[in-house]
C-alpha cells in the first residue's frame, strides 16, 4: 500500500518569493513515479512535475523544481518567483508502476499568493 | 483533440435515486480511473480500469459501479444514491506507453445528493 503525506494544509507567499511544499510518501516498492499537480479555483487538475523514483536528478519545470530525497521519502515542491497565478490547491501524489498503477493523493495543500 | 470529457458538469439527486456519471477519453489510453474528493480529504480512488473489460475497486467502492465495454469510455454508476456520495467526481486516464503514467484528467462532475 502507498500513503501519501501532506501535513501543512494552507501556506502563504509574497509574490515574487520562494516557497516550499512539504510531501512525504511512504512505499515498499522501488518503481515508482511521484507527481505534483495545481488545482485552481476551476477545479481543472493540472500536473505541475513528476520525478521518476530511479532518476536521482530533480526534475526542474521553468519556475518549479522538486528536491527528491529518495531514503527519506522525501518529495517537496519549490515555486520560484511565485506569481498571483499561483494560488491554488497543491496536490502530491505517488504511483507505481506495473499492471495495477494507480495513483494516492495526499491531502492537498492549499496556496495563497499576497501581492 | 478532447482529452478527457465527464458530463454532466453538474447534478442533483435526491437519495435512493440512481444516475451514471459518464467519461470517455479519445487518446487511446488504457488506464483510465474515477475519484472523488472532497473537503481536507484530498482525491480518493473509486474504481479503476487497466483495459477494456477489465476493472477493479480503489479506496472507496461501496455505492458505485463501473463496467469498461470499450477503450475510451468508463461510465460511473450510482446504484442508490446517498448524501455521504455528495462529491466532486474526477475521471482521468493515462498510459504506460514511453514510460508516460502523467493522468489527464476531465474537468470534474459535482454531484449534490438532498
Amino acid at each position: 500500500a502507498q500513503t501519501v503525506t501532506q501535513s501543512q494544509p494552507e501556506m502563504s507567499v509574497q509574490e515574487a518569493e520562494t516557497v516550499t511544499l512539504s510531501c512525504t510518501y511512504d512505499t515498499s516498492e522501488s518503481d515508482y513515479y511521484l507527481f505534483w499537480y495545481k488545482q485552481p479555483p476551476s477545479r481543472q487538475m493540472i500536473l505541475v512535475i513528476r520525478q521518476e523514483a530511479y532518476k536521482q536528478q530533480n526534475a526542474t519545470e521553468n519556475r518549479f523544481s522538486v528536491n527528491f530525497q529518495k531514503a527519506a521519502k522525501s518529495f517537496s515542491l519549490k515555486i520560484s518567483d511565485s506569481q498571483l497565478g499561483d494560488a491554488a490547491m497543491y496536490f502530491c501524489a505517488s504511483l507505481l508502476t506495473g499492471a495495477n498503477s494507480k495513483l494516492t493523493f495526499g491531502k492537498g495543500i492549499t496556496l495563497s499568493v499576497r501581492p | 483533440n478532447a482529452g478527457v470529457t465527464q458530463t454532466p458538469k453538474f447534478q442533483v439527486l435526491k437519495t435512493g435515486q440512481s444516475m451514471t456519471l459518464q467519461c470517455a477519453q479519445d487518446m487511446n489510453h488504457e488506464y483510465m480511473s474515477w475519484y472523488r474528493q472532497d473537503p481536507g480529504m484530498g482525491l480518493r480512488l473509486i474504481h479503476y480500469s487497466v483495459g477494456a473489460g477489465i476493472t477493479d475497486q480503489g479506496e472507496v467502492p461501496n455505492g458505485y459501479n463501473v463496467s469498461r465495454s470499450t477503450t475510451e469510455d468508463f461510465p460511473l454508476r450510482l446504484l442508490s444514491a446517498a448524501p455521504s456520495q455528495t462529491s466532486v467526481y474526477f475521471c482521468a486516464s493515462s498510459t504506460s506507453v514511453a514510460l508516460s503514467y502523467e493522468q489527464y484528467f476531465g474537468p470534474g462532475t459535482r454531484l449534490t445528493v438532498t
